[in-house]
């Protein structure tokens, strides 16, 4: 069975500070992984995706992703936050498999002035 | 470009009572899938379907739930009899069957009372 674990559930940062969400995964397969955003009172949107590939993942707004299958991680990074990032960030995976998505528990970036 | 639509996008009802969601999903997507969230925590599976019938579904989704697709269009969530655990915002998803990669709408929020 496959499994998510982000380890920060809150992340505060100043705006233009770089920051990284943490994510591990595991799985006995091979995997496909997905950051998804969720900002206030709004549904799930795709910011970046792997599959195959080059392990470095470029998203939208400016985040990108580095999958490193010996640490089973999947980090998101974005070199210097907005405001406009304060949202919650979910990690999430499937595997080739099944068609099903297993989420983490989630980090919320709060992005202060 | 296209996007999965859900409605009501609130509803509150009381305990015992019947309710339906409902979702229609991008056009030419074959997968579809229900998740919830209970406020505060991560975004659970429930169910996917194909082929107008459950592919997989969670502990979660027990003999209270189930999923119709009754039409080329819509895809219902129905919750037979409603309890307060339930109160949630429950995500319709689809996917085009080639990479994992889900759309997910709005989503519905249900509150129990």
């Amino acid at each position: 069975a496959q499994s998510v674990t982000q380890l920060d559930s809150q992340v505060p940062v100043f705006e233009e500070a770089p920051v990284e969400l943490r994510c591990n995964y595991s799985s006995s397969v091979s995997v496909y992984l997905f950051w998804y955003v969720q900002y206030p009172n709004q549904g799930l949107q795709l910011l970046l995706k792997y599959l195959s590939g080059s392990t470095l993942v470029k998203g939208i707004n400016g985040f990108e992703a580095e999958f490193n299958k010996s640490q089973t991680s999947f980090h998101l990074r974005k070199p210097s936050v907005h405001i406009s990032d304060t949202a919650e960030y979910f990690c999430a995976v499937s595997d080739q498999n099944t068609d099903k998505l297993i989420f983490g528990t989630g980090t919320r970036l709060q992005v202060f002035p | 470009e296209p996007e999965v639509t859900q409605t009501p996008s609130h509803q509150v009802t009381q305990m015992g009572q019947e309710v339906i969601l409902r979702c229609v999903p991008i056009s030419n997507h074959l997968y579809f899938y229900w998740y919830r969230q209970i406020l505060g925590q991560k975004v659970e599976f429930l169910v996917s379907f194909y082929n107008n019938e459950i592919s997989e579904k969670s502990e979660i989704f027990d003999d209270q739930f189930s999923v119709e697709r009754p039409d080329g269009s819509n895809f219902t969530l129905k919750i037979r009899s409603t309890k307060l655990e339930d109160s949630a915002m429950y995500f319709c998803a689809s996917n085009r069957g080639l990479d994992g990669e889900l759309f997910f709408g709005e989503g519905s929020r249900l509150t129990v009372l």
